[in-house]
């Protein structure tokens, strides 16, 4: 079974930083692409950033700058640091595996809540 | 930017009637390898999303067969053959051919 695990979500003030963690099970994180996904309340997907391998990541222009997505290959584990939040960050991230051969998001983490706000 | 639009934004259903959506590309989804990157997602409410089709047409593990998929080029359907109450939620359609970008959804109530 292919589990993903997102961490790290909470209330956070504008201009600070936070870390999602994704613990990943089922498959590698050194072998697959990872993506970040973001879910803003009662709005639509908006993909975030993807990693493949050391030398891959790409980001939403929304982001680039702000967020750096990384891994762990040793706990398997999938990252995002997220730095100057803005209010419009606020959301639900998933982190999802992209499987490159059918092009599509097929297994999704349950999500967590970022809020930014004073 | 690739764009996609979803028609219509929001679909009441009747149980057992079928159902369909339709989602059209700004440009053509047909990779330089052949292949077309069409995915449908469903995501029901409360829940993370759910891959449904990819490929336009290939519905994925565990997807019931009254769920399908066709089109090509810019314009896509998803059809739900005979509508049961577990499929109110929202659709989204994905493409990946050139970079990433999802439909703004589409909303199924009974």
């Amino acid at each position: 079974d292919v589990r993903l695990l997102e961490t790290g979500g909470g209330l956070i003030q504008p201009g600070g930083s936070l870390r999602l963690s994704c613990v990943v099970s089922g498959l590698s994180v050194s072998s697959n692409y990872l993506s970040w996904v973001r879910q803003a309340p009662g709005k639509g997907l908006e993909w975030v950033s993807v990693i493949f391998n050391d030398d891959f990541t790409n980001y939403a222009d929304s982001v680039r700058g702000r967020f750096t997505i990384s891994r762990d290959k040793s706990k398997n584990t999938l990252y995002l640091q997220m730095n100057s939040l803005r209010a419009e960050d606020t959301a639900v991230y998933y982190c999802v595996r992209f499987a490159a051969s059918s092009g599509s998001l097929d297994y999704w983490g349950q999500g967590t809540l970022v809020t930014v706000s004073s | 930017d690739i764009v996609m639009t979803q028609t219509p934004l929001s679909s009441p259903v009747t149980l057992g009637q079928p159902a369909s959506i339709s989602c059209r590309s700004s440009q053509s989804l047909v990779h330089s390898d052949g292949n077309t990157y069409l995915s449908w997602l469903q995501q029901r409410p409360g829940q993370p999303p759910r891959l449904l089709i990819y490929k336009i047409s290939n519905r994925f593990s565990g997807v019931p067969d009254r769920f399908s998929g066709s089109g090509a080029g810019t314009d896509f359907t998803l059809r739900i053959s005979r509508v049961e109450a577990e499929d109110v939620g929202v659709y989204y359609c994905m493409q990946a051919t050139q970079s990433w970008a999802f439909g703004q959804g589409t909303k199924v109530e009974i």
